[in-house]
């Protein structure tokens, strides 16, 4: 398994410029998420989506949008780029059993993001 | 220590030695745990977890210890090599959310 992948691993937007991240993930987990990472910070949640057809935003989800169309695939689309969108984004997937519990999450190797 | 919320606090360490990393956590009715390392420019990779109704669980050379009363975690690391310099992070789940905290960044010396 190739488990959690991403692309592009680097971009560089201008201001107002739009892009999608693309995140894929081969072991058939239900649950699929995006953070970002500030430096020397926290993962902040932006995004997560437990299944095929379903998202919610989490903590930080103003300027990013998402999708999940298939159970494989769960990508982050930024419409107007802005500075504060520089950040190092990471992919997540989980399976969880039953609704409310919580496994580990497996990550992406990210993607590192410059708005100028 | 780290709290969730807070800048990135240092840990250095001789090659050998045991390694205590620590988490405050801030939401009683956090249920699970999770510690990640992550080394730079990768993602976070899952080192170990616990559940809420434990307070100790080990793994290989990795230790995590849960006290719920005063709402702490802790990561030990025995026999510390320089594969494990790495920013290190504990993670609660509320709400089927899990929160970050800002992690540690643990610094092995020769």
């Amino acid at each position: 398994n190739a488990g959690v992948t991403q692309t592009p691993k680097f971009r560089i937007l201008k201001i107002g410029q739009s892009m999608t991240l693309q995140c894929t993930q081969d072991m058939n987990h239900n649950y699929m998420y995006w953070y970002r990472q500030d430096p020397g910070m926290g993962l902040k949640l932006i995004y997560y989506s437990v299944g095929a057809g379903i998202t919610d935003k989490g903590e930080v989800p103003n300027g990013y949008n998402v999708s999940r169309s298939t159970t494989e695939d769960f990508p982050l689309r930024l419409e107007l780029a802005a500075p504060s969108q520089t950040s190092v984004y990471f992919c997540a997937s989980s399976y969880n059993s039953w609704a409310g519990s919580t496994d580990t999450q497996y990550f992406g190797p990210g993607t590192r993001l410059t708005v100028l | 220590g780290e709290s969730v919320g807070l800048h990135l606090p240092t840990l250095s360490v001789q090659e050998g030695d045991n390694s205590i990393i620590n988490c405050a956590y801030s939401n009683s009715a956090s249920d699970y745990f999770i510690w990640y390392k992550q080394e730079s420019g990768k993602g976070p990779q899952f080192i170990i977890d616990i559940r809420s109704n434990m307070d100790k669980r080990q793994g290989q050379r990795v230790t995590v210890l849960l006290n719920k009363t005063v709402k702490h975690l802790s990561l030990q690391i025995a026999a510390t090599q320089p594969g494990d310099s790495a920013v290190y992070f504990c993670a609660e789940n509320t709400r089927r959310q899990l929160t970050f905290g800002s992690g540690t960044q643990l610094t092995v010396l020769p």
